[in-house]
């Protein structure tokens, strides 16, 4: 089965506020990212948090770890159309080999 | 944040020739670079990972002689796709971390066609 695994789409008014949610397998992951990725384009660093952590916040995003649960999500408050994009959840082990999710699919309408 | 540049960002090439595509750090040396591939709306897979100056480790199921990895310098590595085929067509993205860093960061990606 998946390492990482994500649901495919969210759709979101613009404006209100997205949460994105992942799961993983491997309690030995030291580091879990989000990444974006726009059409066409490579990924973009959102925001990552040490696995030691419940909690980071950076302007718009939030990041819960439940570690007990292997669960990790990335809120965006206020959500604009340039959002519009595919997250990416990834975990590494300290060996900066990235596990990836299939990547969820944020639609953002007016 | 460090700068990955990846070239070509697109190649289209005819099916039996080779192919290469460069990942090149800019501004940081790279001692790790990793190479990934991602299927139309599929997750990122990685490919292999190479150290400045030693052979590449390949992930299971990854062709090594049919994907050469150089990583002869700490700011360049480059994939070939030898005698490429159209199953070979994909986005190929390489990342790419110093020892100080706590995060790889990625080039654009190359997206191949083979016809």
């Amino acid at each position: 089965g998946e390492d990482v695994e994500q649901s495919l789409f969210l759709s979101v008014r613009e404006g209100d506020s997205s949460v994105i949610n992942c799961t993983y397998t491997d309690s030995s992951s030291t580091y879990l990212y989000w990444y974006k990725q726009e059409p066409g384009a490579g990924l973009q660093l959102l925001t990552y948090i040490f696995s030691n952590m419940d909690m980071k916040q950076d302007q718009r995003l939030t990041v819960l770890l439940n570690k007990k649960d292997k669960h990790l999500s990335l809120r965006i408050a206020d959500t604009q159309t340039g959002d519009s994009a595919i997250y990416f959840c990834a975990e590494t082990k300290g060996d900066y080999k990235l596990s990836f999710g299939a990547g969820t699919t944020v639609t953002v309408r007016a | 944040g460090a700068v990955v540049s990846q070239h070509p960002s697109r190649v289209i090439c005819k099916s039996g020739t080779s192919v290469k595509i460069e990942c090149r750090s800019l501004d940081f040396q790279a001692t790790t670079m990793f190479w990934y591939r991602q299927f139309p709306k599929q997750s990122l897979m990685l490919m292999a990972t190479s150290n400045e100056g030693s052979k590449a480790t390949y992930e299971q199921g990854v062709e090594k002689d049919k994907f050469l990895i150089n990583h002869a310098s700490l700011t360049l590595s480059t994939l070939t796709v030898t005698s490429a085929h159209p199953e070979d067509s994909s986005f190929y993205i390489c990342s790419a971390r110093s020892l100080v860093n706590t995060e790889a960061f990625f080039g654009q990606g190359t997206r191949l066609t083979v016809v």
